[in-house]
């Protein structure tokens, strides 16, 4: 099956810093990939839908300068958490479709903003 | 608006089914779905049902869509403690997003 990776799978930053979470997509082109926040117990909230060489459209909610999305390529999409703050502290995960019904996730990456 | 629930919690004995409930909101869907989250981990997807269907087989996932009631259920035969996990259901909107349900934890017991 189609695989998805992230990277960094877990990440301890600093208070005012950014962190950069890469997606890629391994085995497949990625026409558009999805950024979703997953809080302790909690379901899946979309945070951005970004389709490659084009502008990420965010969610109701969610601020598009403080989570910077990139698509620069079919297989890969990054997310910046600039500024971060301790609530800024969550589950990250991505997802990328080809374009069909399927959608694939990718591992999650654990962020901790001391 | 969409919204999607699920049951919280549901417990079985290793080798007895399981069946996870979910109803959903929006008739427009094209296609439910439903992945698993193992701790720590992202989302595996189990399987996915066309909405013009009203049950689809594999291997040991039985899928059953009512349309007319906006329930989907999921059944897995034969559980077995690796089944152990949390499953969202989800079903896509314009743009091909998900909206998902809250995650049903499902505890398998030897």
């Amino acid at each position: 099956g189609a695989v998805v990776s992230q990277h960094p799978s877990r990440v301890i930053c600093k208070s005012g810093t950014s962190v950069k979470i890469e997606c890629r997509s391994l085995d497949f082109q990625a026409t558009t990939m999805f950024w979703y926040r997953q809080f302790p117990k909690q379901s899946l909230m979309l945070m951005a839908t970004s389709n490659e060489g084009s502008k990420a459209t965010y969610e109701q909610g969610v601020e598009k300068d403080k989570f910077l999305i990139n698509h620069a390529s079919l297989t890969l999409s990054t997310l910046t958490v600039t500024s971060a703050h301790p609530e800024d502290s969550s589950f990250y995960i991505c997802s990328a479709s080809e374009g069909g019904a399927e959608q694939y996730f990718g591992p999650g990456t654990r962020l901790t903003v001391t | 608006g969409e919204d999607v629930e699920q049951s919280l919690f549901l417990s079985v004995r290793e080798g007895d089914s399981s069946v996870i409930n979910c109803t959903y909101t929006d008739s427009s869907s094209t296609y439910l779905y439903w992945y698993k989250q193992e701790p720590g981990a992202g989302l595996q997807l189990l399987t996915y049902i066309f909405s013009n269907m009203d049950m689809k087989q594999d291997q040991r996932l039985t899928v059953l869509l009512n349309k007319k009631d906006k329930h989907l259920s999921l059944r897995i035969a034969d559980t077995q403690t690796g089944d152990s996990a949390i499953y969202f259901c989800a079903e896509n909107n314009a743009g091909n997003m998900l909206t998902f349900g809250g995650g049903t934890r499902l505890m398998v017991k030897p």
